[in-house]
């Protein structure tokens, strides 16, 4: 099957590790950020977002931080398991309805 | 389900022919996007309408590219005289019961496009 990870930066961590993925975004004016997970042939699936009147947020083992100071948002994955194998990407929104997203990191997670 | 579904869910054709995709937002989602896809890249937005009205359209929205919304509901999006260059999967969102335009997007499974 085809994948949407060519050509793409790769993570690759062990099962059970911790993982990062950063993401540098490109508008000052951004006040909404959302991270995507995309699974070959499939749509991305929302994961978690932020405002930008935040700097940290939290959800079920995922956790996003946002540093407007030098653009840059992160998504920390905990316990990182098989199924979190994909395609990541961060998303921002300028307001006017339209997301511009990242190039998207690939996670590979080691049994 | 009661996800965004969009079909087909894949479509070969010739350049030159003409091909319309169809794309069902969440219920009660008054705001849905159209994006493209092309492999190893992000998702580039192409339109979008807030119940039936289209908002806004990206350049990348040729003069063969056109998007439908009717009844503030179900939309299309039709490619005339397609080109090879037009292969890609197209994805559709949708957000909010609400007017905020940061709403969380949530999308389909995509068309995956292949002009020959």
């Amino acid at each position: 099957g085809e994948s949407v990870g060519l050509h793409l930066p790769t993570l690759s961590v062990q099962e059970g590790d911790n993982s990062i993925i950063n993401c540098a975004y490109s508008n000052s004016a951004s006040d909404y950020f959302i991270w995507y997970k995309q699974e070959s042939g499939k749509g991305p699936q929302f994961i978690i977002d932020i405002r930008s009147n935040m700097d940290k947020r939290q959800g079920q083992r995922v956790t996003v931080l946002l540093n407007k100071t030098v653009k840059h948002l992160s998504l920390q994955i905990a316990a990182t398991q098989p199924g979190d194998s994909a395609v990541y990407f961060c998303a921002e929104n300028i307001g006017q309805g339209n997301l511009i997203f990242g190039k998207g990191t690939k996670l590979s997670v080691k049994p | 389900d009661t996800g965004v579904s969009q079909n087909p869910r894949h479509k070969i054709t010739k350049r030159g022919q003409n091909v319309t995709f169809r794309c069902d937002p969440i219920s009660e989602h008054n705001r849905l996007y159209w994006y493209r896809q092309t492999l190893g890249q992000g998702p580039e937005f192409l339109t979008y309408f807030q119940n039936e009205a289209q908002l806004e359209k990206s350049r990348l929205l040729s003069d063969r590219f056109s998007a439908e919304r009717p009844k503030g509901s179900f939309s299309t999006l039709e490619i005339q005289r397609t080109e090879q260059g037009d292969s890609a999967m197209y994805l559709c969102a949708s957000s909010g019961a609400g007017l905020a335009a940061t709403d969380t997007q949530y999308f389909g499974p995509g068309t995956r496009l292949t002009v020959l």
